[in-house]
């Protein structure tokens, strides 16, 4: 069965800090990819996705995530965090032809101004 | 254009009994899943449902069923209720044609506390 591995429970950061949070999945074939962030009082929105192509994935806000095959890794990046992209992020993957999608457990990201 | 709505917003229930929440999609979305999500954990996919059938299941035991209604509404049902099911169910939609692989839309909500 497929699993998501959010390495980090809660990061601090303050404003114009690099971001990267970390993302394994344990599945061998095809999958696709994705980011949902759920910022304080809103729903869970998607931030980005992978299904082919370009392995590095840019979403909204800034953000990108590159998908790495041989690590089984799509880590979260943005390089320079505002207070605003204070959220709890999560990393999910679905698997090709596969009736499940599975979310990692989140991280929460405070960005201090 | 409404976004996912979920009623109800909180819900208690005692052991052994049996709760229905219900949800409404995104205008123009034709498929709804339902996710379980434990405090301080992700969401577990528990099903999908499109044209009114369930397409996919997550690993969810039969106490958990759904219904998909014409107007692409759909109900989730839990029976004979155990503690280990409180937690906050969300309801997603998307438009149906690449099931899973579909960005979803999450609606707020409805967290069920079980005493």
């Amino acid at each position: 069965a497929q699993s998501v591995s959010q390495h980090n429970h809660h990061v601090i950061l303050s404003e114009a800090a690099s971001l990267e949070l970390g993302c394994n999945y344990s599945y061998g074939g095809t999958v696709n990819l994705f980011w949902y962030v759920q910022y304080p009082g809103q729903h869970l929105q998607l931030l980005l996705k992978y299904f082919s192509g370009d392995p590095l994935v840019k979403g909204i806000k800034g953000f990108e995530a590159e998908f790495i095959k041989s690590k089984f890794s799509f880590n979260l990046r943005k390089p320079s965090v505002q207070w605003s992209d204070t959220a709890e992020y999560f990393c999910a993957v679905n698997a090709y032809n596969n009736n499940d999608m599975r979310f990692g457990a989140g991280t929460r990201l405070t960005v201090k101004p | 254009d409404a976004g996912v709505t979920q009623s109800p917003t909180h819900l208690i229930k005692t052991r052994g009994q049996q709760v229905t929440l219900r949800c409404s999609p995104k205008s123009g979305h034709d498929t709804v899943s339902w996710y379980q999500q434990a405090l301080g954990q992700g969401p577990q996919f528990i099903f999908q449902y499109y044209e009114e059938e369930e397409r996919q299941r997550g690993n969810f035991p039969d106490r958990f069923s759904g219904h998909q209604f014409p107007n692409y509404s759909s109900e989730l049902n839990v029976n004979a209720l155990l503690l280990g099911d409180s937690a906050l169910y969300l309801c997603a939609s998307s438009p149906g044609l690449a099931g899973l692989q579909e960005t979803q839309y999450f609606g707020p909500g409805t967290r069920l506390l079980v005493l």
